[in-house]
């Protein structure tokens, strides 16, 4: 089974300044799909992020980058010019293969709850 | 409406009594998943329909859970005799296979 792993309960940060989550995770599949969702208090999951295993260019949408490392089985988000509406909490999920029988079902790690300062 | 949305969003029941929660995913969405949401913690899945064919439900906590999607559309999680334990947000998420999923807003259960 597939667990997910994000070691650091809560963060924060400067408003304009960097900040990066971490999450680690463990499979024996060798292709496979990354996600970091955001949710704020409205419950909202809103998808931040996808990387697939196979591709080594690291994902990239706006403000949110990942740094994935495959052998190392890492998968951390990088949140620039952090803005108060980035206050949420953040989740990293994994999805196994096409082909799979649970193909399409996430596995989420424990979030991470990260706060934005003025 | 463009996003996949859940009724009711709030629901308080009385430990023993059956709730219903309802999910309309994102039109031409083929996949619909139901998550469990404890306090302060990651979703945990529970149930998966591909259209109207439920393709996993190991998730299902006990068999008072039920869920079903009879058209291939909307989907309703049923929940019997609802306990305390139950307490919890869920969630329904359509997709996109690969494309990763969108979530509901989600429906927050209180059993008392």
């Amino acid at each position: 089974a597939q667990t997910v792993t994000q070691s650091q309960p809560e963060m924060s940060v400067q408003e304009a300044e960097t900040v990066t989550l971490s999450c680690t995770y463990d499979t024996s599949e060798n292709n496979y799909y990354l996600f970091w969702y955001k949710q704020p208090p409205s419950r909202q999951m809103i998808l931040v992020i996808r990387q697939e295993a196979y591709k080594q260019q690291n994902a990239t949408e706006n403000r949110f980058s990942v740094n994935f490392q495959k052998a190392a089985k890492s998968f951390s988000l990088k949140i620039s010019d952090s803005q108060l509406g980035d206050t949420a909490m953040y989740f990293c999920a994994f999805m196994k293969p096409s082909g799979s029988t649970s193909y399409g079902k996430l596995t989420f790690g424990q979030g991470t709850i990260l706060t934005v300062h003025p | 409406g463009a996003g996949v949305s859940q009724s009711p969003r709030y629901k308080v029941a009385k430990r023993g009594q059956d709730v219903a929660l309802r999910c309309d995913p994102i039109s031409g969405h083929v996949s619909l998943f139901w998550y469990q949401q404890a306090l302060g913690q990651g979703p945990e899945f529970l149930t998966y329909f591909q259209n109207e064919a439920q393709l996993d439900k190991s998730g299902l906590p006990s068999d008072r859970f039920f869920a079903e999607r009879p058209e291939g559309s909307v989907s309703t999680l049923k929940i019997q005799r609802t306990q305390q334990e139950d307490s919890a947000v869920y969630l329904c998420a359509s997709g996109s296979l690969g494309g990763g999923a969108f979530f509901g807003q989600g429906t927050r259960l209180t059993v008392v």
